[in-house]
Order: C-alpha cells, then sequence, then structure tokens
C-alpha cells in the first residue's frame, strides 16, 4: 500500500527563516500527493497538491513544494516563515484505490519571534 | 456553506460506556471520512463511504468500532464499549467524487476515556 514517512517530527525556526519539511512517499508507480496544515485549535485544510504536469506546485499562503520521482520525495517549501505558520504539517497519499489518503505522522512546526 | 460539522467536539466518558460520535459534510459531497489522530499513530483513516455506502472499513480497530450513514447528510461513529485507549481525536472529512478534489476536513471530536 502506498504510504508516506516525515521525516522531522518537530522543528523551530525563527521567523523570516527558510522551512523545507521532507516528505517520502513508498509507490513508485503514479502518485497523488498533498501536503496538508492544521493550526492549533483548527482543523486540517489543504495546502497544495500534486497530481500531474508541472512537478513544483505552489499552494496557499506563500507554501510550494517539489515532487522528485527519482527521489520519492515531496518536501514542503516556504522562503520566509512567519509566527502564523506555527501548526502540524501533514503529508498524505492517496491510495492506490478509490479516493482514500494515507497520512504521514505529522511535522509539529513552531516559529519563534 | 457551514463546512464539515461534528458533534459533540470534546467527549469525555468513563470506560466500557457507549460513545457516538456524529457528522453532518458538506451538502453535495459524495464521499465521507472518518479519521482518528493519536500522537502514537498520527493520522489514521478508519472507514469511509460513497453515496452512503461503506467502501473501506479495514481501518477500523475492532468491533467495538462502528459507522452509520444513513443519508447523504448524516454520519456516526459509535464505540461501544469504550476503553481509555480509544483516546484520541476524530475527524470527519467529505469531498466529491472527482478524485482531485480535496477533502474537507471538520474540527474534530476529542474524546477522552477515562
Amino acid at each position: 500500500a502506498q504510504s508516506v514517512s516525515q521525516h522531522n517530527h518537530h522543528v523551530i525556526l525563527s521567523e523570516a527563516a527558510s522551512l523545507e519539511l521532507g516528505c517520502n512517499y513508498s509507490y513508485g508507480g503514479t502518485v497523488n500527493l498533498f501536503w496538508y496544515v492544521q493550526y492549533p485549535g483548527q482543523h486540517l485544510q489543504l495546502l497544495l497538491k500534486y497530481f500531474s504536469g508541472d512537478p513544483l506546485v505552489k499552494g496557499i499562503k506563500g507554501f510550494e513544494a517539489e515532487f522528485i520521482k527519482s527521489k520519492f520525495s515531496f518536501n514542503l517549501r516556504k522562503p520566509s516563515v512567519q509566527w502564523s505558520d506555527t501548526a502540524e504539517y501533514f503529508c498524505a497519499v492517496k491510495r492506490d484505490s478509490g479516493y482514500a489518503l494515507n497520512f504521514g505522522k505529522g511535522t509539529s512546526l513552531l516559529v519563534t519571534p | 456553506d457551514a463546512g464539515v460539522i461534528q458533534s459533540p467536539r470534546h467527549e469525555v466518558t468513563e470506560m466500557g460506556q457507549e460513545v457516538t460520535l456524529r457528522c453532518k459534510p458538506i451538502s453535495g459531497h459524495d464521499y465521507l471520512f472518518w479519521y482518528r489522530q493519536t500522537m502514537m499513530r498520527g493520522l489514521e483513516l478508519l472507514i469511509y463511504f460513497n453515496n452512503n455506502v461503506p467502501i473501506d472499513d479495514s481501518g477500523m480497530p475492532e468491533d467495538r468500532f462502528s459507522a452509520k450513514m444513513p443519508n447523504a447528510s448524516f454520519s456516526t461513529l459509535k464505540i461501544q464499549p469504550s476503553e481509555p485507549r480509544d483516546s484520541a481525536v476524530y475527524f470527519c472529512a467529505s469531498s466529491i467524487g472527482f478524485f482531485y478534489n480535496e477533502q474537507f476536513f471538520g474540527p474534530g471530536t476529542r474524546l477522552t476515556v477515562l
């Protein structure tokens, strides 16, 4: 079954620092990948998604992710983080059949002033 | 649109009691998903429905868990009897069946079983 792994469980950055969160997926075929964010006390919301085409995907709030097939990776990036980016970030992959998603365990990001 | 609605937002119960969690998906969405989030296991899919029919319940932990979707606007997740290890945040999400449409999540129900 398709799965994703997130390398970093906790990340602490200062405001204006650059961010890169790692995500690797397990399957070598066609993949549909997502990044979701969960702000403190809020529900999960979609940051961006990749289905096909341009491997550099731009999402909301200045986030982007690059799909690198040769590395089985879909890392999330932001050039300059803000305090308001403090949240939990989840990478997810659509399962082989149907529309369910398999999520990674999440990365908790704390941005300090 | 009000988004996905879940109730209750918090539930505290004692071991052995029955717990029922409720979800109202976004109108027009034909897929509904139940997830559980814990520190140890992260976010796990429990079950999902398409047009009110359960499609994949392989994530349901054991027979103590059951889920129903009697109509397009309502679903329940029941735990009977509840155990302390069931303590988690339970999320409901819905989507339109077009495969590249995103899943919209509800605010979750935080369940504590004492």
